[in-house]
């Protein structure tokens, strides 16, 4: 299967340490973004990547999160400093470009103890 | 602001009965309109997309949604539901990037 790969899909840690998740996105598509879900909502966007340039970022995304895809390929999340409230499904996705589809992976679900 | 707003979180049918999602959007320019489909334990999966032209738009497994401008709507549909239906539905407007309604969950019983 050659679609979004996501890693890991599950991450348990102490608040207060730092994670760093990645994804792989399909291989000829320009286009990576980062969401998150919490139960009972839909997706909410963080980032998105055109190549190897972050072109975008919400305000949900705190000085705590630092995402990065170095060399327009694969692409890391890292948050600082884990709150109990980024306790989430942390979802990646990829498109050829910016009206085609986006294609989801599995996620990472991150839980905070 | 930007915002999808789907009308159902709970649906629950009996097989073979008729499904209607509501979904309306709020976005001033022309949109690029999805539902995407989450079974249990899968990722999320694209189940039509509308871009431009017939405003009727089919997609996989019998789904259709017609796009109705006037009311910024983007409705989800299908004749007849099979229990493989029951899953997590989601209605998405393309803005740059995709801004999710909050899902319908769909429980279909045999």
């Amino acid at each position: 299967d050659t679609g979004v790969s996501q890693d890991p899909r599950h991450k348990i840690t102490k608040r207060g340490q730092n994670v760093t998740f990645r994804c792989d996105p399909i291989s000829e598509h320009n286009r990576l973004y980062w969401y998150r879900q919490t139960l009972g909502q839909g997706p909410e966007f963080l980032t998105y990547f055109q190549n190897e340039a972050q072109l975008e970022k919400s305000r949900l995304l705190s000085d705590r999160f630092s995402a990065e895809r170095p060399k327009g390929s694969f692409s890391t999340l890292e948050i600082q400093r884990t709150e109990q409230g980024d306790s989430a499904m942390y979802l990646c996705a990829s498109s050829l470009n910016e009206d085609q589809p986006q294609h989801f992976g599995d996620g990472t679900r991150l839980s905070i103890l | 602001a930007q915002s999808v707003s789907q009308h159902n979180h709970h649906v629950i049918l009996s097989e073979a009965a008729s499904l209607e999602l509501g979904c309306n959007y709020s976005y001033g320019g022309t949109v690029n309109l999805f539902w995407y489909v989450q079974y249990p334990g899968q990722h999320l999966q694209l189940l039509l997309k509308y871009f431009s032209g017939d405003p009727l738009v089919k997609g996989i497994k019998g789904f259709e949604a017609e796009f109705i401008k006037s009311k910024f709507s983007f409705n989800l549909r299908k004749p007849s539901v099979q229990w493989s239906d029951t899953a997590e539905y989601f209605c998405a407007v393309n803005v740059g990037k995709l801004i999710f309604g909050a899902g319908t969950r769909l429980a279909v019983h045999p």
